[in-house]
């Protein structure tokens, strides 16, 4: 089965830090992805880790761990615009890349 | 690059009826795939689409159907609305061997 864990909710001050967890059971793993969705737009892709490590890009990171089943996703210097929902998403590509999400953490930055 | 466009963007359908959704893939992209999002719920696969075939299926009953043009654009159709089936749907396209998923803005289907 699959099995993606996330808060559901987190509150964060503007110019602050703050850091996502996302753990993971499934049966198949080809990578961790992190995308970022507005309200009412489309996801963007954030991140991906394949290997155990850290990967940043700016003010965001993406920590993976395959061993723990876990994941992180750090966002620095927070801006109001960071206010969304960040989702975790584990691949598999046996036939395809089929993403698994988790229900997604609502951030609200405050001033 | 107009990036992946899905059509209608809102649509209202009642019970019983069958709705079909259209999405056209970033350029350059080969695979289509279709995700199901409730409210405040992370999307779930209900299929992908790859040389014009069904490569790979979500948890999705057979209402659910779907079709993948020589233009690598694609269609979602679904028969037999329930309420339940009110929800975003997502279209996200990969290019070849492709990891990264790119989504469109989404159909926002309302069965009443």
């Amino acid at each position: 089965g699959q099995n993606i864990d996330q808060p559901t909710e987190m509150t964060a001050t503007e110019g602050a830090i703050v850091q996502i967890n996302c753990t993971y059971q499934t049966s198949g793993f080809n990578g961790l992805f992190w995308y970022q969705q507005h309200a009412g737009e489309a996801p963007t892709f954030l991140s991906y880790n394949v290997l155990d490590g850290l990967e940043e890009k700016g003010r965001f990171s993406s920590f993976l761990s395959r061993s723990k089943g876990y994941s992180y996703l750090l966002l620095k210097e927070l801006q109001m615009k960071d206010s969304a929902s960040y989702l975790c998403a584990v691949g598999t590509f046996n036939a395809g890349n089929m993403l698994t999400f988790g229900g997604g953490t609502r951030l609200m930055v405050k001033p | 690059d107009a990036g992946v466009t899905q059509s209608p963007t809102h649509l209202i359908k009642t019970r019983g009826q069958q709705v079909t959704l259209r999405c056209s893939p970033k350029s350059g992209h080969d695979t289509v795939s279709w995700y199901q999002q409730a409210l405040g719920q992370g999307p779930q696969f209900i299929f992908q689409y790859y040389e014009e075939e069904e490569r790979q299926r979500g948890n999705f009953p057979d209402r659910f159907s779907g079709h993948q043009f020589p233009n690598y654009s694609s269609e979602l159709n679904v028969n037999a609305l329930l309420l339940g089936d009110s929800a975003l749907y997502l279209c996200a396209s990969t290019l070849p061997r492709g990891t990264e998923a790119f989504f469109g803005q989404g159909t926002r289907l309302t069965v009443v």
